[in-house]
């Protein structure tokens, strides 16, 4: 059974500090990870994918991979409270395979 | 704005009805997918379409019914659902999965209520 565990949170943080986001996965043949921002009653919007270990970053995102820990971290910097919703970490074996969810973190920045 | 397109927004029926749900992609896209999403859970699988090949989530019942008119256009039958299955309808596409790494866009979503 495939599986990606997040903490619920709520994760609050002040405007203007850096909010770092986890997840761990459970299956060893997931390529492909994904972070998705969703505010309440839309639908999710993709923010950050990766592949490869290490970090990747666009703009104030950072992703980071690591398959030997099997753990995946979206940090965001200069948090607005344009921000708070909550970060959906998805994995998935690539191509057209299906996404693997966690149950999301409900981010808060406090202004 | 998104490019993938669903239609309608909102879905109010009952147990005895007969809807459906529309998605168009105008990305070029080669596969498409339809996801259940009930509130504060995180989306669900359903349905992968790919190159005219369907995967289907085991778990989904036989109440719910794809369709793949083209490349572009998905559809989702609905029939004798019951008031659990209200959520929201959320359809994604994705590149050739041959070439890229699945990366998934996802529609706006319909929001359905059985009653």
């Amino acid at each position: 059974q495939k599986e990606v565990e997040q903490n619920s949170g709520p994760l609050s943080v002040p405007e203007g500090a850096i909010a770092s986001l986890n997840c761990t996965y459970s299956d060893r043949g997931s390529q492909s990870f994904f972070w998705y921002r969703q505010y309440s009653g839309k639908s999710p919007e993709l923010i950050m994918s990766i592949y490869s270990n290490g970090d990747k970053e666009d703009g104030r995102f950072t992703a980071q991979l690591n398959k030997a820990s099997q753990y995946v971290s979206l940090l965001i910097r200069d948090s607005q409270p344009s921000d708070s919703a909550t970060y959906l970490c998805a994995a998935s074996g690539g191509g057209a395979d299906g996404l693997t969810f966690g149950k999301g973190t409900h981010l808060i920045i406090q202004p | 704005d998104t490019e993938v397109t669903q239609t309608p927004k909102h879905l109010v029926m009952g147990m005895t009805n007969k809807k459906s749900l529309k998605c168009e992609q105008h990305m070029g896209h080669r596969a498409m997918y339809w996801y259940k999403q009930k509130a504060k859970k995180p989306p669900e699988l359903m349905f992968v379409y790919s190159y005219e090949k369907l995967s289907i989530n085991e778990s989904v019942p036989s109440r719910f019914s794809p369709e793949c008119p083209n490349s572009s256009l998905l559809n989702l039958h609905l029939h004798a659902l019951q008031p659990e299955d209200s959520a929201l309808y959320l359809c994604a596409s994705s590149q050739d999965f041959r070439t890229a790494r699945g990366e998934q866009y996802f529609g706006p979503g319909t929001r359905l209520t059985v009653t």
